[in-house]
């Protein structure tokens, strides 16, 4: 029974690059989250969605991050022209449905910008 | 969003009971408590979750105060496996907001 899968594991961009995370939820889950954290601190939601639907970005920085789900194949969270702030460990988590389902996490993506 | 305070670090004995508390007074009556544990370059694992009685599962046990507004996770018997960071949460209609959680230190 597979889990959360998010790949790569580990990704190094240079400044200015863009930076591609995929997620691809449990089997039989809709809904996706993405989480950012930096070192030494808790996880900070991104942004909601279900298939093809964003349901709530509000923890998404305005510009430069966008997130897609689409009917087919895994969630994407997209960074363009990265700068070293973005560095960071981004997870990904599915669930059954909202509110009172737990998430499942992946391992997530280590993000390096050089 | 509703938030929770967690102490910042607990340490326990191996094989000794560990009750890690959560403050959640402005709940709402929709939340749900949801607990995770993360172990270091991991992501977060579900522990347990509850929204009025308490819960038990092979991991832990979940005990909710009367007014919701404070629950305690209890790990029966702790393992140095056990040691993790713990976030308390509150659920509700998808956004979850994850604290600093507590960091669980247990000595042999």
């Amino acid at each position: 029974n597979a889990g959360v899968m998010q790949n790569p594991r580990h990704l190094v961009r240079r400044r200015g690059q863009e930076a591609r995370l995929r997620c691809s939820p449990m089997k039989g889950h809709s809904h996706v989250y993405w989480y950012r954290q930096l070192p030494e601190e808790g996880l900070k939601f991104m942004v909601y969605l279900q298939k093809e639907n964003i349901i709530d970005e509000s923890g998404m920085p305005k510009e430069r991050f966008s997130a897609e789900f689409p009917k087919e194949g895994p969630s994407i969270l997209r960074i363009q022209q990265v700068v070293r702030g973005d560095s960071a460990a981004y997870f990904c988590a599915s669930s059954p449905g909202q509110g009172q389902q737990p998430q499942h996490f992946g391992d997530g993506t280590r993000l390096s910008i050089l | 969003d509703a938030k929770t305070t967690q102490p910042n670090s607990m340490e326990s004995n191996e094989e000794e009971p560990v009750h890690l508390p959560c403050n959640h007074s402005t709940i709402s009556g929709t939340d749900y408590i949801h607990w995770y544990r993360q172990l270091p370059s991991q992501g977060p694992e579900y522990v347990i979750h509850g929204l009025t009685s308490n819960v038990n599962n092979r991991m832990a046990s979940l005990a909710i105060a009367e007014d919701r507004k404070s629950s305690t996770l209890i790990l029966h018997r702790a393992t140095l496996r056990d040691a993790a960071v713990y976030y308390c949460i509150l659920a509700n209609a998808g956004k979850s907001t994850f604290g600093d959680g507590t960091t669980l230190t247990v000595k042999p």
